[in-house]
């Protein structure tokens, strides 16, 4: 079975502070990792995923990823916040097997502080 | 034009009754799936459709019944509404059913039963 833990359902930085959002999966086969996130009343965007080819993974809006096997994590990072930042971001996991199920973590809640 | 797009965008009902939420891609693409969003933001896969064929199909209660005419749509269909109905249900849709391929989101229908 397949499944993802996001570590902190609310994380808060400062505008230009470092956005750190943890991930790590739980997977018996190689996975492949995404990061999706959701604005206020929108639906899920993809930010980036990992699809076992380079390690560090960069994504739309300054956002990059980090594979660690031995950790199994996959954590969400930019540089500098910035007030559009603020959202709910997503991690998924999915394994093969024909198709694609996509198994989603529980969410962590992003707010800027200005 | 919108990629993914669902009618209705908000939907309050009263228990008993049957609804439908549908969703059209003009993407293209082969594959489309139902995500049932809780209120604490628990993101979940009920069905996906390959094709028009259904290839995945959660443990969800015989009173949700997909149908989907053609490759660029896929409705749900609810009978005997709930309380515990009350979500987000989001439609998605992807290239093809394999696991790396990046799903696009629609905006969300907000269901209320009362």
């Amino acid at each position: 079975a397949q499944s993802v833990t996001q570590l902190g359902s609310h994380v808060s930085v400062s505008e230009g502070a470092l956005v750190l959002l943890r991930c790590n999966y739980s997977s018996s086969v190689p996975p492949y990792l995404f990061w999706y996130v959701q604005y206020p009343n929108q639906g899920l965007q993809l930010l980036l995923k990992y699809t076992s080819a380079a390690t560090l993974v960069k994504g739309i809006n300054g956002f990059e990823a980090e594979f660690k096997k031995s950790e199994t994590s996959f954590h969400l990072t930019k540089p500098s916040a910035h007030m559009s930042d603020a959202a709910e971001y997503f991690c998924a996991v999915t394994l093969g097997g024909g198709y694609q199920k996509v198994t989603f973590g529980t969410g962590t809640k992003l707010q800027v502080i200005p | 034009d919108t990629a993914v797009s669902q009618t209705p965008k908000y939907l309050v009902t009263q228990m008993g009754n049957d609804k439908s939420i549908k969703c059209e891609q003009n993407l293209g693409h082969d594959t489309m799936y139902w995500y049932k969003q809780d209120s604490k933001k628990f993101l979940k896969i009920m069905f996906s459709y390959n094709n028009k064929e259904l290839i995945i199909n959660e443990t969800v209660p015989n009173r949700f019944s997909p149908k989907s005419p053609d490759k660029a749509h896929l409705n749900l269909h609810i009978n005997s509404l709930e309380l515990g109905d009350s979500a987000v249900y989001f439609c998605a849709s992807s290239q093809e059913d394999r696991i790396q391929e990046t799903q696009y989101f629609g905006p969300g229908t907000r269901l209320l039963v009362l």
